[in-house]
């Protein structure tokens, strides 16, 4: 079974400061995407970042980066110069690509408060 | 401008009843994905559809059902053999095989009174 793993269901930051939020998942298969979403207050769901399994270079986008390490099945979020509208749920995803595969796993979030 | 839109945003149900979820998109995307999303678990997968006619049961596809006869249209209906069916519902779509990323919904919150 294909399962992504978020260990740390709450964190804290303050505001300017850096934090690194943890993913881990599990899969056979060597072919897919994944992704990091952020659901503010609002509920609405945001892309924050994504990366394909076939690059070895980390994405970045802004102040938000990614650490993978395809071999651990490890993929970790960098939030730098945390901002206090970075406060919200934040999601990992899994989806294979090819075959009969096609559905989008989650993690169980990681709840991040943004402190002034 | 192209998005994905679901309706109701909040839906009360009375015990024993059906309900049907609406979830469109005009976005031109062949898969569309249902979660439902509970405090402390995340998202999970009730059903999903990679093409119109066809769809697969996700983690806790019992006691829902879905239809997807048009591309642009995936309802789901919450049958009265869902025994906890208060929860925040999560619509979303992609290109197949999830290329680039899933559009979401605004999300449907459904009690139960």
């Amino acid at each position: 079974a294909q399962t992504v793993t978020q260990s740390q269901p709450e964190m804290s930051v303050q505001e300017a400061e850096t934090v690194t939020l943890s993913c881990t998942y599990d899969t056979s298969e060597s072919n897919y995407y994944l992704f990091w979403y952020k659901q503010p207050p609002s509920r609405q769901m945001i892309l924050v970042i994504r990366q394909e399994a076939y690059k070895q270079q980390n994405a970045t986008e802004n102040r938000f980066s990614v650490n993978f390490q395809k071999a651990a099945k490890s993929f970790s979020l960098k939030i730098s110069d945390s901002q206090l509208g970075d406060t919200a749920m934040y999601f990992c995803a899994f989806i294979n690509y090819g075959g009969s595969q096609g559905n989008l796993i989650f993690g169980k979030g990681t709840k991040l408060s943004v402190k002034p | 401008d192209g998005g994905i839109t679901q309706s109701p945003k909040y839906l009360f149900r009375k015990e024993g009843q059906n309900v049907t979820l609406s979830c469109e998109q005009n976005l031109n995307h062949d898969a569309m994905y249902w979660y439902r999303q509970d405090p402390g678990q995340g998202l999970r997968l009730i059903y999903y559809s990679q093409i119109v006619n066809d769809f697969q049961k996700g983690d806790i596809a019992e006691g829902y059902s879905v239809s997807r006869e048009k591309k642009e249209s995936f309802p789901l209906t919450v049958t009265s053999a869902q025994k906890n069916p208060t929860a925040f519902y999560l619509c979303a779509s992609s290109i197949a095989g999830g290329w680039t990323e899933a559009f979401f919904g605004q999300g449907t919150r459904l009690t139960v009174v």
